[in-house]
């Protein structure tokens, strides 16, 4: 099966900019993850989304990121304006359904860098 | 919420040898945990996985236990190869948080 896209590979902004980052998850997966990964640490979660829904975004910075799943399929996440500590990539991962024990598939990644 | 720690945060072996991983979680509740490993620029990915409800799995060369009292789960790599180098992270869900929650990962270096 294809596995989950997420677009660009690499992004590289001055602070105060803006930039999106892109995910198609697998088809069929109803729950799809947005995850931080700072250089040499783990994923954080952002948020997640059930269909079109948000099930939780209590990580989120609110006041510069944002995201969206319009129509329960793929997903773009926002950061306005970018900050320095920002720069880490942007993984992307699916679920069929989206309890815990349900695989969560991860994306390449977006590598973002701010100068 | 959930803590998790992981420990340690690199490993070095010679090829052949077994490696162990170890992680340590705070919400008693937590139910679900799996490993992921990480090669350099690539994706995470699930290697193995584990619930609350069994002590030990295994798959060919690599192991998982999970001791709940002590709120504890390792990773065993048997035979290590040096297609094994990369970084490992555990992760711990549970029901009521609704999130994976990620170890800070471990860096293994096989040596041939």
């Amino acid at each position: 099966e294809a596995g989950v896209a997420q677009s660009p590979r690499y992004k590289i902004i001055e602070k105060r900019q803006s930039v999106a980052f892109w995910c198609n998850p697998i088809s069929g997966h109803a729950t799809l993850y947005w995850y931080q990964q700072i250089l040499g640490q783990g994923p954080k979660l952002l948020i997640q989304f059930q269909n079109n829904g948000v099930v939780d975004d209590s990580q989120l910075p609110k006041d510069r990121f944002s995201a969206e799943r319009l129509k329960g399929v793929d997903s773009t996440l926002k950061i306005q304006p970018a900050k320095l500590e920002d720069s880490a990539v942007y993984l992307c991962a699916s679920s069929l359904i989206g309890f815990g024990t349900d695989t969560q598939y991860f994306g390449p990644g977006t590598r973002l860098t701010v100068l | 919420g959930e803590n998790v720690e992981q420990h340690p945060s690199t490993l070095s072996v010679q090829e052949g040898d077994s490696a162990v991983i170890k992680c340590t979680y705070s919400d008693s509740a937590s139910n679900y945990f799996p490993w992921y490993k990480q090669e350099l620029g690539k994706r995470p990915q699930l290697i193995i996985d584990i619930r609350s409800n069994v002590g030990e799995k295994k798959d060919q060369r690599i192991a998982v236990t999970l001791n709940k009292t002590a709120k504890h789960f390792s990773l065993h790599i048997t035979e290590t190869q040096p297609e094994d180098s990369a970084v490992y992270f555990c992760a711990a869900f549970n029901n009521a948080g609704n999130m994976l929650t990620f170890g800070g990962g471990t860096r293994l270096m096989v040596k041939p």
